[in-house]
């Protein structure tokens, strides 16, 4: 049980196009989803927090324009980066939390490498 | 100085080893304390939990805690190759966001 799944696992652009990442919840509530970047040999670094329903809460120094957050359902959250650039890629990675459970448990999704060209 | 430090390793060890992965950390308020482990092109996956000092078993897994010495370990008994994974510690003190270890690259040879 607590599966996450991610789509697209892997994706290209070019500079200067949006690209949309998919974290789904497949057999569990999620009241809340949590978007990472991870860079090679570093820290899961915590962009946002969504809330079903709620706006996206975002870290300092993350570009709420530039990257959207949607959480319109208990099960689905969207990631969109816009106008992407070479410096936004990375590994996206996004996580969950069941309903009623506790903010460490956290269940993650496969991720979705992004390289922009 | 990051908040939470762990060597990137790698770390080779032998099938059956005892490993020890560890990480220290600055803040003293952190009051629990996670592991994490991840597989190539996987998302990580929980392993363990502690809240505050002390030891947890599970397993061939031990966590422990030394917040006096703001150092936290991760033991694996009788190590095999399907362990080998990049573990990940993870810490937080308010219930709001987790700060993370970069990560420990394991490596069990059979």
């Amino acid at each position: 049980g607590a599966v996450v799944s991610q789509h697209p696992s892997w994706v290209i652009c070019k500079s200067g196009t949006s690209v949309k990442i998919e974290c789904r919840s497949l057999d569990f509530q999620a009241t809340t989803m949590f978007w990472y970047r991870q860079f090679p040999k570093q820290s899961l670094m915590l962009m946002a927090t969504s809330n079903e329903g709620s706006k996206a809460t975002y870290e300092q120094g993350v570009e709420k324009d530039k990257f959207l957050i949607n959480h319109a359902s208990l099960t689905l959250s969207t990631l969109t980066v816009t106008s992407a650039h070479p410096e936004d890629s990375s590994f996206y990675i996004c996580s969950a939390t069941l309903a009623g459970g506790t903010f460490y448990e956290q269940y993650f999704g496969p991720g979705t490498r992004l390289t922009v060209t | 100085q990051k908040e939470v430090e762990q060597d990137p390793g790698p770390l080779s060890v032998p099938e059956g080893a005892i490993v020890s992965l560890n990480c220290t950390y600055s803040n003293s308020a952190f009051q629990y304390f996670m592991w994490y482990r991840q597989y190539s092109r996987k998302g990580p996956e929980l392993l363990m939990y502690t809240y505050s000092s002390g030891n947890k078993e599970d397993g061939r897994f031990t966590a422990q805690v030394d917040k006096s010495s703001k150092y936290i370990s991760l033991f694996i008994r009788d190590s095999q190759p399907s362990d080998s994974a990049t573990y990940l510690c993870a810490m937080d003190d308010s219930g709001y966001q987790l700060i993370w270890g970069a990560g420990t690259k394991l490596i069990i040879k059979p």
